[in-house]
């Protein structure tokens, strides 16, 4: 049962353009998300996150929204870069598992110079 | 060092096999995580340790899979009588403590099991 998914493998949009990833989740105890951007033969890095208690938190070029009533989670990278081509991954956490993460599949993202 | 380490980065093994994979967390975390990542998937998680102790070993696959972090910061991941299915990259993560949620990952290990 993948409770967090992201149903698009791969994105491809232009230098200076916005990117939106998005991601969704069925499990309603999750109440805090992470974006993680993975770089080849690297781990994961975090990149951004937001509690349930808000629907928005931008830093930079990245914003996440949360729309909690439809369970689904986006993020805006504006404007999209080349050194921003890598792989994605929305994760989850909450209820009694504070601190373990559940990922999504990963969204391939690349931005064409 | 200042981040999470990893080794060995690459390990390839016999099916049958026993493998150690090691973890060394950042200085001062009390929180330590194992996933385990394959091709074509995001992470999935394996084990947390809080301190020395496992607080959550639902992720492990099955008694094959053990880890041990006795003095609370290095962790072995160790895996008994490898299989072929069990290749994967396994990513440790720490953060630093009980309820942080940002946690910060190794490069990972890659197994192969031939």
């Amino acid at each position: 049962d993948q409770q967090v998914k992201q149903n698009s493998p791969s994105l491809s949009v232009q230098e200076g353009r916005i990117s939106i990833l998005n991601c969704d989740y069925t499990n309603s105890m999750f109440d805090y998300f992470l974006w993680y951007k993975k770089y080849p033969a690297e781990g994961p890095t975090f990149l951004i996150s937001i509690s349930s208690i808000k629907d928005k938190n931008e830093d930079g070029r990245f914003t996440v929204f949360l729309n909690k009533s439809a369970k689904h989670l986006s993020l805006h990278i504006v404007p999209s870069q080349p050194g921003d081509s890598a792989v994605y991954f929305c994760a989850a956490t909450g209820g009694t598992s504070y601190g373990k993460l559940t990922f999504g599949q990963g969204t391939i993202l690349t931005v064409h110079p | 060092g200042a981040g999470v380490s990893q080794t060995p980065s690459n390990k390839v093994t016999e099916k049958g096999k026993y493998v150690e994979l090691r973890c060394d967390p950042i200085s001062g975390h009390t929180a330590l995580y194992w996933y385990r990542q394959s091709l074509g998937q995001g992470p999935e998680f394996l084990i947390y340790f809080q301190g020395t102790g496992a607080a959550d070993d639902s992720g492990l696959p099955n008694d094959r899979f053990f880890a041990v972090r006795p003095e609370g910061s290095v962790s072995t991941l160790k895996i008994q009588r490898t299989e072929r299915g069990d290749s994967a990259v396994y990513l440790c993560a720490s953060s630093p403590g009980q309820g942080s949620t940002e946690a910060f990952f190794g490069q990972g290990t890659r197994l192969t099991v031939v």
